[in-house]
């Protein structure tokens, strides 16, 4: 059974700062994985979207990388800012002919203090 | 462009009485999802469709009921509400494997 574990669950940085969000799974035969952000109360917006072909992603001052072999995702976010603060999940997905499951990590709730 | 809209927002009900979510998109996408949000589970695939007339089990489907007739609907139905389904429930299609989501609803349960 495919299990996503993100580290760490909550994360404070002050303005400026470069970090690093973790995700693990523990299944390799994915076919991509996602990160989103969920603001307080909103729903989720998809950040980047990684194929398992693929290696990283990059948008803006986000970088997504993905390790199948070791079942793990980097999302880093470089010159942090407060409106980065809130809660990142990434998700794997394994779809096939179908979709099949689609399995979110719990989160890690961010704040970039100013 | 709306995207993706859930009505209504919060709703309060009873346990035993029967209960619809709404979820409307805007750009004809193919595939749409309901999840639930917990506290201690995450998010959680209760039900997904890939087309018009065509849905799927998640993983946990237990206690509720989907259709979809037209490609942008996909309502939600707790037929007998139960304390446990207490949760926010999010809606979302997909475009290339790209998840969209909608606002949330958050259903309390009585």
């Amino acid at each position: 059974k495919q299990e996503v574990t993100q580290i760490p669950a909550a994360l404070s940085v002050p303005e400026g700062e470069n970090l690093v969000l973790n995700c693990s799974f523990t299944d390799s035969a994915i076919y991509n994985l996602q990160w989103f952000r969920q603001d307080p109360g909103k729903g989720l917006t998809s950040l980047l979207l990684i194929q398992s072909s693929q290696r990283e992603q990059t948008s803006g001052r986000l970088n997504a990388s993905l390790d199948k072999s070791s079942g793990r995702s980097t999302l880093y976010i470089a010159a942090s800012q407060p409106g980065d603060s809130a809660t990142y999940l990434c998700a794997v997905s394994r779809w096939g002919t179908s979709y099949d499951k689609v399995i979110f990590g719990p989160g890690t709730s961010l704040s970039v203090i100013p | 462009d709306a995207g993706i809209t859930q009505s209504p927002r919060y709703k309060i009900t009873e346990t035993g009485r029967q209960v619809t979510l709404m979820c409307h998109q805007t750009w004809s996408h193919s595939y749409m999802f309901w999840y639930r949000q917990d506290l201690g589970h995450g998010l959680r695939l209760i039900y997904y469709s890939a087309a018009a007339d065509i849905t799927d089990k998640g993983e946990v489907p237990d206690g509720y009921v989907v259709s979809r007739s037209k490609t942008e609907n996909f309502p939600l139905t707790l037929e007998s509400a139960t304390r446990s389904q207490t949760s926010v429930y999010f809606c979302a299609s997909s475009l290339e494997h790209t998840q969209y989501f909608g606002p949330g609803t958050r259903l309390t349960v009585l």
